[in-house]
């Protein structure tokens, strides 16, 4: 079975900019969680997907947001972009009745300039 | 609130010799307990869980992690440390079933010949 896969792996963006990452869960998995991590605040949760509905949400701002589909592929947005979020945006999936068991994508690195 | 303690920052180890990665948590009720693995520039990889049952788990590459709830802690050890295990150890606890876990500060395992 093919892993969790983020796209794109780098990118490079401005102040005030926006952006949008992706990610496809293992084949099965029907939610999805996305993480921060940076060096200062480490791994922090932003949220969770399952069947296109958010069901659960960490303490980020409203720039912060995100959708999945119907194939349980989600994506994540975040508008007018700062130097603070520069970091590793993780995602994560588990399969049903996973009992929390998530597993990750290789993450994608974020610069902000 | 749920939380978790990694003591140690940094660790260095021999190769050959054997490790414990230490981790305590703060929960209300008994949690799901988890050991990731991150290699530089990586995603996190599970070593293993812990839900209920044995409190002496398995893992995947030759880890084990013993749950003791009068110590809210949950080590992770392995008898004879690898060059390749250098990387950083996050230990996650979960508020069980929503699919958010909480992750420690990680501890860095650095290998010496």
């Amino acid at each position: 079975k093919a892993g969790v896969t983020q796209t794109p792996r780098y990118l490079i963006k401005t102040r005030g900019q926006q952006v949008t990452l992706s990610c496809s869960p293992i084949s099965g998995h029907r939610s999805v969680s996305w993480y921060q991590q940076t060096p200062g605040q480490g791994l922090q949760f932003l949220f969770e997907y399952f069947s296109e509905t958010q069901r659960n949400k960490g303490n980020f701002p409203g720039r912060f947001s995100g959708r999945q589909f119907s194939n349980s592929r989600s994506e994540m947005n975040v508008s007018t972009l700062e130097l603070g979020d520069s970091a590793l945006y993780l995602c994560a999936s588990s399969p049903p009745s996973g009992r929390d068991t998530q597993y990750f994508g290789p993450g994608t690195r974020l610069t902000v300039l | 609130a749920q939380s978790v303690t990694q003591p140690d920052i940094h660790i260095t180890v021999s190769e050959g010799a054997s490790l414990e990665l230490r981790c305590n948590y703060s929960y209300g009720a008994t949690p799901y307990l988890f050991w990731y693995v991150q290699s530089p520039g990586q995603g996190l990889q599970l070593l293993l869980k812990y839900f209920s049952g044995d409190t002496l788990v398995q893992g995947i590459k030759g880890f084990e992690a013993e749950f003791k709830r009068s110590q809210s802690s949950f080590n992770l050890r392995k008898p004879s440390v690898h060059w390749s295990d250098a990387a950083e150890y996050f230990c996650a606890v979960s508020n069980t079933g929503f699919q958010k876990l909480v992750f420690g500060t990680g501890t860095r395992l650095l290998v010496s010949p």
